[in-house]
């Protein structure tokens, strides 16, 4: 079993649609939570960063982390083309071994 | 600030050759940590270095390997090179790799062997 799942999609919704890309991860110890956004011919951005459980929000982005299911969340509200890209998720316990999710391809159709 | 910078962007070599690609972090930074990504595998941890020390490894072979230099820049070095090294190369850096800080990665060198 792979440390972080992701559904690779594609997705592609109407743009000012609601987005929800999910993964799931197995190891409970794991407490740092990341998604990362990667347009093509450039490397994973950082768009957001959570600890342990709860919601943070930034804009139109919001990342929701369940740990009692190990469950992780990215919504994007009213979604722009320019949100077209692959979505990592991404995750950490207190060494520095990142576990990603293989991406979740995007496409936002004006 | 700048941000991680990777050289050279592509590269083309074929088979049997060797290749070195090189890392800048973000400036006080001090971890590198190297990943492999196909469209098939996604992103697969090579290794990672701190004050010049490998502190952890990925399950790639022997012909993967890398160093870091004392002001942080990493490079990698890939033997003997096979079709299926064919792929994105990137790098991140974080401030000492402890605790909840996060990654930030470079552009990557798109490696193709022919």
């Amino acid at each position: 079993q792979k440390e972080v799942e992701q559904d690779p999609g594609p997705l592609s919704v109407p743009e000012g649609a609601i987005v929800s890309l999910n993964c799931t991860y197995s190891n409970s110890a794991f407490q740092y939570f990341m998604w990362y956004r990667q347009y093509s011919r450039k490397g994973p951005e950082l768009l957001m960063y959570t600890y342990s459980s709860g919601n943070k929000e930034d804009g139109r982005f919001t990342a929701q982390v369940d740990k009692s299911s190990k469950y992780i969340s990215l919504f994007i509200r009213d979604s722009q083309p320019s949100d077209s890209a692959t979505y990592l998720c991404a995750t950490k316990n207190t060494g520095n071994q990142f576990y990603f999710g293989t991406g979740t391809s995007l496409t936002v159709i004006p | 600030k700048a941000g991680v910078t990777q050289t050279p962007r592509y590269l083309i070599k074929t088979r049997g050759q060797q290749v070195t690609l090189s890392c800048s972090p973000i400036s006080g930074h001090r971890s590198v940590s190297w990943y492999q990504q196909t469209p098939g595998q996604g992103l697969q941890f090579l290794f990672e270095y701190f004050s010049e020390t490998q502190r952890n490894k990925g399950n790639f072979p022997g012909r993967f390997s890398g160093r870091q230099f004392s002001n942080s820049r990493s490079e990698m070095n890939v033997s003997t090179l096979e079709l299926g090294d064919s792929a994105l190369y990137l790098c991140a850096s974080s401030l000492d790799g402890q605790g909840g800080q996060p990654q930030h990665f470079g552009d990557g060198t798109r490696l193709s062997i022919l």
